[in-house]
């Protein structure tokens, strides 16, 4: 089935280590996006990518690195620059820029120690 | 920083009853969307309403849209205790494509 997947689902780690969170859909879209959400908060954007090979910031990308060298992928870095990085973190993708409806995965916890 | 806002913040109603969360902007839009969240799970999109449209429906969903109030709104008729979930509204800004913007959410709790 289409989808988008992302793992792991939980992750743990050392604070001043950098970990990458996976990000792959098969969906064809050209549109990705990594948000971060807070316990009983909203979405916010961290990058998005409209295209491969691009990629913006959104409202929080301090400490936070992306990459979008294939289509179907879009990992995330959460490097040891954030400061608060214990957070869910949402990917999600969409037909294209201007396309309305986003497809969300399942999200990644994580838990810094 | 957030474009929607809703409210209330949290909902309790009992089965079978309506619900009504609201949601509100600040900046001129291109569509607003609605998405469920249940708990420790990714978002679901229910609804779009594009800035041209004032009210829009999908089964028991009804979404109304006013742009001279920046303001929509998000009824569940007949609630159901699987309709228990977060809710949130999303804005699509105009000249700002790709970005969509998420409010806080309104959390529906529906009692059998």
């Amino acid at each position: 089935d289409g989808g988008i997947t992302q793992s792991p689902k939980y992750l743990f780690r050392k604070e001043g280590q950098n970990v990458t969170l996976s990000c792959e859909q098969n969906l064809n879209h050209d549109a990705m996006y990594w948000y971060r959400q807070d316990p009983g908060q909203g979405l916010r954007l961290i990058y998005y990518s409209q295209i491969v090979n691009d990629f913006q910031k959104g409202d929080i990308a301090e400490g936070y690195s992306v990459s979008r060298e294939k289509k179907e992928s879009f990992p995330l870095t959460v490097t040891s620059a954030q400061k608060n990085p214990t957070a869910f973190y949402l990917c999600a993708s969409s037909l294209d820029r201007e396309a309305g409806e986003l497809f969300f995965g399942e999200g990644s916890r994580l838990t810094v120690l | 920083s957030q474009q929607g806002e809703e409210d209330p913040q949290a909902l309790s109603i009992q089965e079978g009853e309506n619900a009504t969360m609201n949601c509100s902007y600040k900046t001129s839009i291109n569509n607003l969307q609605w998405y469920r969240q249940n708990s420790g799970r990714g978002l679901v999109h229910l609804i779009l309403i594009r800035s041209n449209e004032r009210e829009k429906h999908s089964g028991r969903l009804r979404v109304t849209l006013d742009t001279s109030k920046k303001s929509s709104s998000l009824l569940i008729t007949a609630s159901r205790a699987a309709d228990t979930a977060s809710y949130f509204c999303a804005t699509r800004r105009n000249n700002q494509g790709g970005k969509l913007i998420f409010g806080q959410g309104t959390e529906l709790s529906v009692k059998p």
